[in-house]
């Protein structure tokens, strides 16, 4: 596997708590993304991350929000959970500008919020 | 909708048998890719083929694409028991900053 870690792996939390989701990586990658991943909807892009302070939305980006201080890490933060919420939530990298076009993927982290 | 569309949505075939997964997708692309993944993991990337091209091999692994129909198939030969996972097709539109839209699954079973 590439260089990319999550934390925490496994977390349950209450509806209307703040969860912040970590994602680390160690291939000095320009690009990084947040998906999460349903039953029936496949992966679905919530933010993405173009370079350490650039980034943008992606397809289902509504109550979350993403920080990215330097390179190698990229945090999502759900301000205030929701049961709509819970989900598996995996962060890729990649780096098209240099060649790497495809994404590598981190192991995924389980959110349930109750 | 759904950039990419895969069919089916689940396949269950016998140890050395072929096989075979399609993706549709709607609009122009820059590249397809293909990913694995297995339960509980994350996803692995398989194969790249771009809008330029029109079949790609990787070991058991065959890809083609048609621009025209805009479709895609992946065919895995010869499968083996440790090939059961969900395969996904994702497209790269080009100048997205690398984004890919990702099908959603073809559920593999493979019996010995």
């Amino acid at each position: 596997d590439a260089g990319i870690t999550q934390s925490p792996r496994h977390k349950v939390t209450e509806t209307g708590t703040p969860v912040t989701l970590r994602c680390h990586q160690t291939e000095n990658h320009r690009y990084m993304y947040w998906y999460r991943q349903d039953p029936g909807h496949g992966l679905r892009l919530i933010h993405y991350s173009y370079g350490v302070k650039d980034t943008d939305k992606g397809e289902v980006s509504d109550g979350y929000s993403v920080s990215r201080s330097k390179t190698e890490d990229f945090l999502l933060t759900l301000e205030s959970a929701t049961s709509s919420q819970t989900s598996v939530y995996f962060c890729a990298i990649s780096d098209p500008v240099t060649g790497a076009e495809t994404q590598y993927f981190g192991p995924g982290t389980r959110l349930l919020v109750l | 909708s759904q950039q990419g569309e895969e069919d089916p949505q689940a396949l269950s075939i016998q140890e050395g048998e072929n096989a075979t997964m399609n993706c549709s997708y709607k609009t122009s692309i820059n590249n397809l890719q293909w990913y694995r993944q297995n339960s509980g993991r994350g996803l692995v990337h398989l194969i790249l083929i771009r809008s330029n091209e029109r079949e790609k091999h990787s070991g058991r692994l065959r890809v083609t694409l048609d621009t025209s129909k805009k479709s895609s198939s992946l065919l895995i030969t010869a499968s083996r028991a440790a090939d059961t996972a969900s395969y996904f097709c994702a497209t790269d539109l080009g100048n997205q900053g690398g984004k890919l839209i990702f099908g959603q699954g073809t559920e593999l079973s493979v019996k010995p």
